[in-house]
């Protein structure tokens, strides 16, 4: 039972366009968000979070929008650029829990 | 700026054997997991630990798998009788507070090979 799902295992996009990475999560107690970067050989990166009583949250080229009635989150950075080319990962967890559960990553290659 | 830091970087081990991997987490966090990665799957969680004792753990977890703080700065996960279906990236992860409101920082991983 894969509760948390990215369903685009790879994305291109042009240097200085918009990247947007989606995730979908099945669980409605789910109330913290996290997204991760990860390059080959290295560990997953924190990239940026939002708690379920927020919609949106920002940090510099990074924004995560969290729809909770579709159980809907994004990650859209911009401008991209070359050095964001890595797997991203979105993760959920639930109060009273001691785990983040993962999605299966998207692949993202940005294009100079 | 602190960083987990898990040992050995690769470890070659023969089914049946036991492997310990280690990890030092952020020096401040109290609360500390593990999670593998089997070749491009997804990251599963194996084990939280918080208070020297398991908070939680997950179906992968059994028996044939434990953890350990034995002293103040060191968390192993030990694998007893390995298969060959153990062989994947293991993380090792820490954070300050629970989740749901705190996040995971990994280390750079252990690669486990059974042959």
């Amino acid at each position: 039972d894969q509760q948390v799902k990215q369903n685009s295992p790879s994305l291109s996009v042009q240097e200085g366009r918009i990247s947007i990475l989606n995730c979908d999560y099945t669980n409605s107690m789910f109330d913290y968000f996290l997204w991760y970067k990860k390059y080959p050989a290295e560990g997953p990166t924190f990239l940026i979070s939002i708690s379920s009583i927020k919609d949106k949250n920002e940090d510099g080229r990074f924004t995560v929008f969290l729809n909770k009635s579709a159980k809907h989150l994004s990650l859209h950075i911009v401008p991209s650029q070359p050095g964001d080319s890595a797997v991203y990962f979105c993760a959920a967890s639930a109060t009273g829990t001691y785990k983040y559960i993962f999605g299966t990553g998207t692949r993202l290659k940005v294009l100079a | 700026e602190p960083e987990v830091t898990q040992t050995p970087s690769h470890q070659v081990t023969q089914m049946g054997q036991e492997v310990i991997l280690r990890c030092v987490p952020i020096s401040n966090h109290l609360y500390f997991y593990w999670y593998r990665q089997i070749l491009g799957q997804k990251v599963e969680f194996l084990v939280s630990f918080y208070n020297n004792e398991i908070s939680e753990k997950s179906e992968i977890f059994d028996d044939q798998f434990s953890v350990e703080r034995p002293d103040g700065s060191n968390f192993t996960l030990k694998i007893r009788s390995t298969k060959l279906e153990d062989s994947a990236m293991y993380f090792c992860a820490s954070s300050d507070g629970r989740p749901s409101g705190s996040p995971l920082h990994f280390g750079n991983g252990t690669r486990l090979t059974v042959t």
